[in-house]
């Protein structure tokens, strides 16, 4: 099955520096890769998400890019400002028409921004 | 905007009896999903469900657990018999329909925190 390993754990940034979050999957089948931001008890929330047809994708700060001969995907966030702290989550589905596609998630990486 | 919701969103149980937890999915998805997170790990998949059957479980989603989609809006998990281990927060989440090419993306609800004692 799928594995998806997440780095780094922690990452602690400057306000206004950026911020890169990598992952890398292992199962050539998937095609669907979103990012989710989680705050302290909160829900999963969708931030951006990429197909395997594109190679990168943009959204003001967020930005995602896809390496999919290397299986690798990566979050960027620009400009970086304190309530983007919270653990940010990849995941890797292989999306086929009729039938429902599970996330399978990295471990996460908890971002603290500090002013 | 159509969100996700569960409840209980906290449901405390003694090790050994049944827990029915229970989700109303987005009104027009077709695609239902339970997820667990064990406290300050990632989010696992359990199970996903589709056109009145489970399409595909996981490893954890064993003979104690089961899904059912009783009336057209809710969506539930029991879990037969609680253990220890069965402590965590668990996420329903749903998606859209899907067309041939296109991917649809998942929406989770609050969760419901199960503590087992």
């Amino acid at each position: 099955g799928e594995n998806v390993e997440q780095h780094p754990s922690t990452l602690s940034v400057q306000e206004g520096d950026s911020a890169v979050i990598k992952c890398t999957y292992s199962d050539s089948a998937s095609n669907y890769f979103p990012w989710y931001k989680q705050e302290l008890g909160k829900r999963p929330q969708l931030i951006i998400d990429i197909r395997s047809n594109v190679g990168e994708k943009k959204d003001q700060r967020i930005a995602v890019t896809l390496n999919k001969t290397a299986k690798h995907f990566s979050l960027h966030i620009t400009e970086t400002q304190p309530e983007d702290s919270a653990v940010y989550f990849c995941a890797a589905s292989s999306s086929n028409t009729g039938t429902a596609s599970k996330l399978t998630f990295g471990t996460g990486t908890r971002l603290q921004v500090t002013l | 905007e159509p969100e996700v919701t569960q409840t209980p969103s906290h449901q405390v149980t003694q090790m050994g009896q049944e827990v029915i937890l229970r989700c109303v999915p987005i009104s027009n998805h077709l695609y239902f999903y339970w997820y667990r997170q064990i406290l300050g790990q990632k989010v696992e998949f359990l199970v996903s469900f589709y056109n009145n059957e489970i399409s595909e479980k996981s490893e954890i989603f064993d003979d104690q657990f089961s899904v059912e989609r009783p009336d057209g809006s809710n969506f539930t998990l029991k879990i037969r018999s609680t253990k220890l281990e069965d402590s965590a927060m668990y996420f329903c989440a749903s998606s859209g329909a899907k067309l041939a090419g296109t991917y649809n993306e998942q929406f989770f609800g609050p969760g419901t925190r199960l503590t087992v004692l």
